[in-house]
């Protein structure tokens, strides 16, 4: 089955500086790659996403770039603030028919010091 | 449109009891998939049902079984618990059935936290 790892597993990082947190793949047929966040106590909620058929995506200071020939993809965050203080956590998918699979990385912790 | 939702929020059972857990997709969403969230393993794949039929399955022992109902709302059972089952649980609801080769995005519940003692 797929296998995803993450690396690093905690990111220190001073306020104003960028994060990046990096992911690989095993199963080329993974075409779907999500990035959760997910706050002490929350839900892991879905911050950014690309698909197989583009190499990067931004949405304001968060973008992924996704390399398929090295199955990996990273989330780069810039402008840092302490609410992007969480845990991260990346995950894979395939899609068979009308079903599809996540798996996840292990997750990255972030902390954001002033 | 209202979130997943999942109850009870908290658990608290003894050793060798049963459970019973509830998910409560987004409305129109058709697939729920359970997760199993711990400190040292992450997210964990238990199941993932649609259609009232179990989908895909994760490396859990068969103490561990869900159904799920005509109106897409789901439930998972963890029999005789150990201390081992402590985590938090958590389900997602994604659309499914829509076309394209693309794996879809998933949407969580708050989770439920269980602790076995």
């Amino acid at each position: 089955g797929e296998n995803v790892e993450q690396h690093p597993s905690t990111l220190s990082v001073q306020e104003g500086d960028s994060a990046v947190i990096k992911c690989t793949y095993s199963d080329s047929a993974s075409n779907y790659f999500p990035w959760y966040k997910q706050e002490l106590g929350k839900r892991p909620q879905l911050i950014i996403d690309i698909r197989s058929n583009v190499g990067e995506k931004k949405d304001q200071r968060i973008a992924v770039t996704l390399n398929k020939t090295a199955k990996h993809f990273s989330l780069h965050i810039t402008e840092t603030q302490p609410e992007d203080s969480a845990v991260y956590f990346c995950a894979a998918s395939i899609r068979t028919g009308t079903a599809s699979k996540l798996t996840f990385g292990t997750g990255t912790r972030l902390q954001v010091t002033l | 449109k209202a979130g997943v939702t999942q109850t009870p929020r908290y658990l608290i059972k003894t050793r060798g009891q049963q459970v019973t857990l509830s998910c409560s997709p987004i409305s129109g969403h058709r697939s729920v998939s359970w997760y199993q969230q711990t400190p040292g393993q992450g997210l964990q794949f238990l199941f993932e049902y649609f259609s009232e039929t179990q989908r895909n399955k994760g490396n859990f022992p068969g103490r561990f079984s869900g159904r799920q109902f005509s109106n897409s709302r789901s439930e998972m059972n963890v029999s005789t618990l150990e201390l081992g089952d402590s985590a938090l649980y958590l389900c997602a609801s994604s659309k499914t059935g829509t076309s394209g080769p693309y794996g879809e995005t998933q949407y969580f519940g708050p989770g439920t936290r269980l602790l076995v003692l």
